[in-house]
């Protein structure tokens, strides 16, 4: 089972560059987001969608922008990288209702330079 | 607003040791509460749920948790710690009447593991 899926796991940008962090989950969950990991913060909600067609946004979405064309996929972009952006990035899934569990991918490690 | 404490950044216990991990979560609405484990590199494995029925709940790896309402607090526990629960720990609350499913999490806590 291949579950949540994050590519890629090491990405090194500069400052003002433009990327995507691919998310992927075979497990046809309604529920999608994306967190990012900063050390003494824990995890903060950046964005997510609760089906295809529908985002919205969480904690921290500036600098961020999230696409969900299909149910399987999850695209977090960064329109122009900044330093601040540092951070190790979490894509999550889960199936319906609040109460059931939230599956994570491996995260994602981005450096801004 | 809703938040999640946990109220110790760094812990260390010898191996064989009992282990109390303290969450406290601020939630309007009936909260769901998680507990997940995160290994050095790698992402967040669920260690166990709350969100109805007894409060003191069983999860993986020999961890137990216990639901407060009175006291706002979701503690984790285990009776015996291993030297492969060296782990950062986090609690997280979410749920509840509404649908999206957002977690808040905690800051975490790191757990280190004496031989």
């Amino acid at each position: 089972n291949a579950g949540v899926t994050q590519t890629p796991k090491f990405q090194v940008l500069k400052t003002g560059q433009s990327m995507t962090l691919q998310c992927a989950q075979d497990m046809n969950h309604e529920y999608m987001s994306w967190y990012r990991q900063d050390p003494g913060m824990g995890l903060r909600l950046i964005h997510y969608s609760v089906g295809a067609g529908i985002t919205d946004q969480g904690e921290v979405p500036n600098g961020y922008n999230v696409s969900r064309s299909t149910t399987e996929d999850f695209p977090l972009r960064l329109l122009s990288a900044a330093p601040s952006q540092t951070s190790v990035y979490f894509c999550a899934s889960r199936r319906g209702a609040s109460g059931n569990t939230i599956y994570f991918g491996e995260g994602s490690w981005l450096t801004v330079v | 607003a809703q938040s999640v404490t946990q109220p110790d950044i760094h812990i260390t216990v010898s191996e064989g040791a009992s282990l109390e991990l303290r969450c406290n979560y601020s939630y309007g609405a009936t909260p769901y509460l998680f507990w997940y484990v995160q290994s050095p590199g790698q992402g967040l494995q669920l260690l166990l749920k709350y969100f109805s029925g007894d409060t003191l709940v069983q999860g993986i790896k020999g961890f137990e948790a216990e639901f407060k309402r009175s006291q706002s607090s979701f503690n984790l526990r285990k009776p015996s710690v291993h030297w492969s629960d060296a782990a950062e720990y986090f609690c997280a609350v979410g749920g509840g009447s509404s649908n999206t499913g957002k977690l808040i999490f905690g800051q975490g806590t790191t757990l280190q593991v004496k031989p």
